[in-house]
């Protein structure tokens, strides 16, 4: 059980264009999902934290108008990158907690690359 | 904020022996969890152990268990019986803002741990 899973895996996309990652709970309900961003060789960072049916609430120094995210479902939350920039490409990884347990479990995780 | 630090960027350790790795953190909270995390080449993160800091008892999972030392603010694993397959990036993660459940986790900076055959 708690599987989450993530799509696309890997999306090349062009400077400027759009992008827009799922993020899918498979056999349970999350009503709070987490994106987080991870450089190569370093740590994760949270973003966001995305609720359902209700504005997604972001971290300090993380754009909310280029980074949108979109909870419409208990099943379902997505990550749009709105003109994306070479700076932009990373690794971005979602995760849901399981309630009533406090543990995250998280996605495979989703290549960004920005040409 | 809440901060998490690991000081071992690297470990290595003989297959079938045990390795400890660190965990400092720093929180004004006296209830919160502690969690550790896997992170293998296929870099999906895996839940390893879990703490309730009112629980004085250290969580065990199999070969994996903690040492949590609540009033250094101190949370190492310990990995007994080593496997290759737990060679891997291990991240010690904390509830970014009040401890609590329902926050998105700050993690420290991970541990690359090696298992030499």
């Amino acid at each position: 059980g708690a599987v989450v899973s993530q799509h696309p895996s890997w999306v090349i996309c062009k400077s400027g264009t759009s992008v827009k990652i799922e993020c899918r709970s498979l056999d349970f309900q999350a009503t709070t999902m987490f994106w987080y961003r991870q450089f190569p060789k370093q740590s994760l960072m949270l973003m966001a934290t995305s609720n359902e049916g209700s504005k997604a609430t972001y971290e300090q120094g993380v754009e909310k108008d280029k980074f949108l995210i979109n909870h419409a479902s208990l099943t379902l939350s997505t990550l749009t990158v709105t003109s994306a920039h070479p700076e932009d490409s990373s690794f971005y990884i979602c995760s849901a907690r399981v309630q009533p347990h406090y543990e995250q479990y998280f996605g495979p995780g989703t290549r960004l690359t920005v040409t | 904020a809440q901060t998490v630090t690991q000081s071992q960027p690297e470990m290595s350790v003989q297959e079938a022996e045990t390795v400890t790795l660190s965990c400092t953190y720093d929180t004004s909270e006296s209830d919160y969890y502690l969690f550790w995390y896997k992170q293998p080449p296929s870099r999906q993160m895996i839940l390893v152990i879990r703490q309730e800091a009112y629980k004085q008892q250290n969580a065990t999972e199999n070969r994996f268990s903690v040492n949590f030392q609540k009033a250094a603010k101190s949370f190492s694993l310990k990995i007994s019986d080593s496997q290759l397959g737990d060679a891997a990036m291990y991240f010690c993660a904390y509830p970014i803002r009040s401890g609590g459940g329902a926050d998105g986790l700050t993690f420290g900076k991970g541990t690359h741990l090696i298992i030499q055959p």
